[in-house]
């Protein structure tokens, strides 16, 4: 069984542009979730779906992210207008039934 | 709200030592707690978990134990490798099932 997939693995900005970061979950699993993980600390979850609705974006920057997952598969999440503070590794998750949750390799976005 | 605090930023050691690492945790229910490894490159992957019912969990020769008294979950491991050298969270799943991670534990084992 295929794990969670995300691409690009890496990205290189200017303060200013816009990205986007994809996110294949296992198939089947109904829960998705996106992080950010700024260097030498701990994954901070910024929104999550079941299937296509969100279930929290508490701690989505809201002026300059979005994420959406439009038939409860695939998502992504897309930054508008890029700052230094954003330069971090963007983890996406996914889960079914249980508590655990299954993490993809990451996209690591440097924003000069 | 819920936190976890990871106290110890870096551990080295060499092979063949025992591996203490510290976690407290602060929530109003009662959650069941992580330990997810990260390797460089790759995302967490889950270690071992714990719940209210069974106190304590193994892995790999990892072990950790849920102390309700003390609200800590300290990993532990008799004899590390240099394989085990990764940096290590502590977590704890909420009931909808966000987690919440500590600042996590590098660990560097010289051969």
């Amino acid at each position: 069984e295929a794990g969670v997939t995300q691409s690009p693995r890496y990205a290189v900005l200017q303060e200013g542009q816009a990205v986007s970061f994809w996110c294949d979950p296992i198939s089947g699993h109904d829960t998705l979730y996106w992080y950010q993980q700024p260097r030498d600390q701990g994954p901070q979850l910024l929104v999550y779906f079941r299937d296509e609705a969100v279930i929290d974006n508490s701690q989505l920057p809201s002026d300059r992210f979005s994420a959406v997952r439009p038939k409860g598969t695939n998502s992504t999440l897309k930054i508008q207008s890029a700052k230094q503070g954003d330069t971090a590794t963007y983890l996406c998750a996914s889960r079914t039934g249980g508590d655990t949750q299954y993490f993809g390799p990451g996209t690591r976005l440097l924003v000069l | 709200g819920d936190s976890v605090t990871q106290k110890q930023g870096q551990v080295t050691l060499s092979e063949d030592d025992f591996l203490f690492i510290n976690c407290t945790y602060s929530t109003t229910t009662y959650p069941t707690l992580l330990w997810y490894v990260q390797y460089p490159g790759q995302g967490p992957q889950l270690l071992l978990k714990v719940t209210t019912a069974n106190n304590k969990g193994i892995s790999r020769g990892f072990e950790a134990t849920y102390d309700k008294g003390t609200t800590s979950f300290h990993l532990q491991k008799a004899s590390v490798q240099e394989s085990d050298s990764a940096v290590y969270f502590c977590a704890l799943v909420d009931p909808r099932y966000k987690v919440v991670f500590g600042s996590g534990t590098r660990l560097l084992v010289s051969p």
